[in-house]
């Protein structure tokens, strides 16, 4: 079935660094990717969604400068938190939409994101 | 707005014993999708089931089952012969053609 490899599993980071976050799909085309940040015992919540070749779609109260997303290409979709900061720690999860229509999702394994 | 309730923060359940799951949605599109994710301790997201709005046959995966009521806007999981690999937060979701509308989840815990 369709697979996304997400890395790093789990990132430690300075304040004030930078974190990249890389989701890659292995054997079909992600045209489209979703990025999650969840915190402990909730729910899942959207940040962004990303288009191959086209600027990413921000959730309400989510920072496009902070969380930048590119889609450069069909297989890989990356989330870089710059000037991390302690607050921006969370589990972050990409997801891609499989198939044509929207019946189909296949989620990244999540990194677990430590800002100290 | 398209929202997702899932009113069982925890359930509890003796294994090999039956538990329900429950979610209601609300919307008022006619074609989408209705999701079951299991997300245990590692936090990878399972699909357990899913079922297409148009088709009025529940779907069913092994133990697992759905009720899925239409017109009453209702979703839920049946997990037969429960295990204790079972135990995981539960996600339900609603798919359209712009994203995944989540539930808050529900903590099922198995029993030995």
């Amino acid at each position: 079935g369709a697979v996304v490899s997400q890395h790093p599993s789990w990132v430690i980071c300075k304040s004030g660094t930078s974190v990249k976050i890389e989701c890659r799909s292995l054997d079909f085309q992600a045209t489209t990717m979703f990025w999650y940040r969840q915190f402990p015992k909730q729910s899942l919540m959207l940040m962004a969604t990303s288009n191959e070749g086209s600027k990413a779609t921000y959730e309400q109260g989510v920072e496009k400068d902070k969380f930048l997303i590119n889609h450069a290409s069909l297989t890989l979709s990356t989330l870089t938190v710059t000037s991390a900061h302690p607050e921006d720690s969370s589990f972050y999860i990409c997801s891609a939409r499989t198939g044509s229509r929207f019946g189909g999702y296949t989620f990244g394994s999540g990194t677990r994101l430590t800002v100290v | 707005a398209q929202t997702v309730t899932q009113s069982q923060p925890e359930m509890s359940v003796q294994e090999a014993e039956t538990v329900t799951l429950s979610c209601t949605y609300d919307t008022s599109e006619s074609d989408y999708y209705l999701f079951w994710y299991k997300q245990p301790p590692s936090r990878q997201m399972i699909l357990v089931i899913r079922q297409e709005a148009y088709k009025q046959q529940n779907a069913t995966e092994n133990r697992f089952s759905v009720n899925f009521q239409k017109a009453a806007k209702s979703f839920s999981l049946k997990i037969s012969d429960s295990q204790l690999g079972d135990a995981a937060m539960y996600f339900c979701a609603y798919g359209s053609n712009y994203q995944l509308i989540w539930g808050a989840g529900t903590k099922l815990i198995i029993k030995p």
